[in-house]
């Protein structure tokens, strides 16, 4: 099956830096790849996704780059705010696959004044 | 909005008891999981359902079981509750019809302990 690491597993930065984080995938198979954001004592929520006929997407402040050959993909948030702290997930399934996603291991993001 | 709601925010039951915890979404949804949160671990696919009276084991079944006797409803079902599933528990659901809406929509989640 497939299996999604994640990196950093914490990540500190001052507002208004870059802020970076990282996943790999097993299955070649794999060509949808959504990120969640988890604010404390609240439910995971869709921010961004990506799929495998697309290198980068943007929505604002947030990016998210895939390369298919290395299997990576990457979010990239920028000109970070304090909302912005988070535990952030990555995520790979398959078209077709009925939403059934395989998570990373979550990266617990601090925006820091 | 999609609503995806679980029953009980909190749960405290004890070793050997059998514990349900319960979901229900309003889309009409035809997808729900069931996933296990742990620090350090991410979240890890317990059970899920494409269809009503059907179910898939996902990565770590073992201890659970579940049941989808109508669409809008999954129910997780421990046996008998163990302290090593301590844990939270977040139900999701998605209709992923037409293979365009990937979407997962959670719900709050259970926070169990298990003493």
């Amino acid at each position: 099956g497939e299996n999604v690491e994640q990196h950093p597993s914490t990540l500190s930065v001052q507002e208004g830096d870059s802020a970076v984080i990282k996943c790999t995938y097993s299955d070649s198979a794999s060509n949808y790849f959504p990120w969640y954001k988890q604010e404390l004592g609240k439910r995971p929520q869709l921010i961004i996704d990506i799929r495998s006929n697309v290198g980068e997407k943007k929505d604002q402040r947030i990016a998210v780059t895939l390369n298919k050959t290395a299997k990576h993909f990457s979010l990239h948030i920028t000109e970070t705010q304090p909302e912005d702290s988070a535990v952030y997930f990555c995520a790979a399934s398959f078209t077709g696959g009925g939403n059934k996603l395989t998570f990373g291991t979550g990266t617990q993001l601090k925006v820091e004044l | 909005d999609v609503k995806v709601t679980q029953s009980s925010r909190y749960l405290v039951k004890r070793t050997g008891e059998k514990v349900f915890l319960e979901c229900v979404q309003d889309m009409d949804h035809e997808n729900m999981f069931w996933y296990r949160q742990d620090p350090g671990l991410g979240l890890r696919l317990i059970y899920f359902s494409y269809d009503v009276k059907m179910k898939e084991k996902g990565d770590i079944p073992e201890g659970y079981s579940v049941s989808r006797e109508k669409k809008e409803r999954f129910s997780l079902i421990l046996e008998s509750a163990s302290t090593n599933q301590t844990s939270m528990y977040l139900c999701a659901s998605g209709d992923s019809a037409g293979t365009i809406n990937e979407k997962l929509f959670f719900g709050s989640g259970t926070q169990l302990s298990v003493l």
